[in-house]
């Protein structure tokens, strides 16, 4: 079945830029969509199809997709930033909904 | 706009359960509807979807044959029926709702806990 790997944690000090990446075998010919999840709560789409924002989102997310990397980039990251962050894709060739391992973000 | 999750229980190996979720605030049949899981301590993982009209169910590997996903829109309702009950799939339980098959889970409810333990 389809595998994303994300790495298991970014740290980023306030102010500055976080990039997470999600690994797919050309995962650029995906849709993907990311989510942000608290600790004890549920998850928050950030970014969908592969590059916009709900709304109440901060410009400060962005996402891109190409090849066989999708990323999610948070600029001038604050406090409030820290949370575990999943990509998520639709796997046509087995019919599942796929999640990444999903990344933590700690802000220094 | 809400769903809001029900059912979840202790219960032992090889029992069942049956897991609810109620939709409120938007249009249910307009929307695919899945199952996301996410055990304690771990990330999230897609248990199975259902398509607007009930038509389509699709399932994750390890749940196949042992449970079921169903719809009722007339009462804007999902639910999960869960057989067969295995230590492994202790974990909060969430219903969402996606507006297509590719497209991002916009709602979700709080989650549900599922423990299977004797």
């Amino acid at each position: 079945s389809y595998l994303l790997t994300q790495p298991p944690s970014v740290s980023v000090a306030p102010g500055q830029t976080a990039t997470i990446t999600c690994g797919g075998n050309f995962i650029g010919s995906k849709t993907v969509h990311w989510y942000q999840q608290r600790p004890g709560q549920a998850p928050l789409v950030v970014v969908y199809d592969d590059r916009d924002r709900p709304s109440g989102i901060p410009e400060r997310f962005s996402g891109s997709n190409s090849g066989n990397t999708a990323t999610l980039t948070i600029s001038r990251v604050e406090a409030g930033d820290e949370a575990d962050y999943y990509c998520q894709v639709w796997d046509s060739s087995s019919d599942h909904v796929v999640f990444g391992g999903g990344t933590k973000l700690t802000v220094l | 706009v809400q769903l809001v999750e029900s059912g979840g229980d202790l219960v032992q190996p090889g029992e069942s359960l049956r897991l609810s979720c109620a939709a409120s605030g938007f249009s249910f049949s307009s929307y695919w509807m899945s199952w996301v899981r996410q055990a304690p301590g771990k990330g999230l993982e897609w248990v199975a979807n259902i398509k607007q009209d009930g038509g389509d169910r699709n399932y994750v590997h390890s749940v196949k044959g042992r449970f079921t996903i169903s719809r009722d829109n007339a009462k804007n309702s999902l639910y999960l029926q869960m057989n067969s009950l295995r230590a492994e799939d202790t974990a909060v339980y969430y219903c969402a709702s996606s507006p297509r098959l590719r497209g991002s889970f916009r709602i979700w409810g709080q989650g549900t806990m599922v423990t299977v333990s004797s």
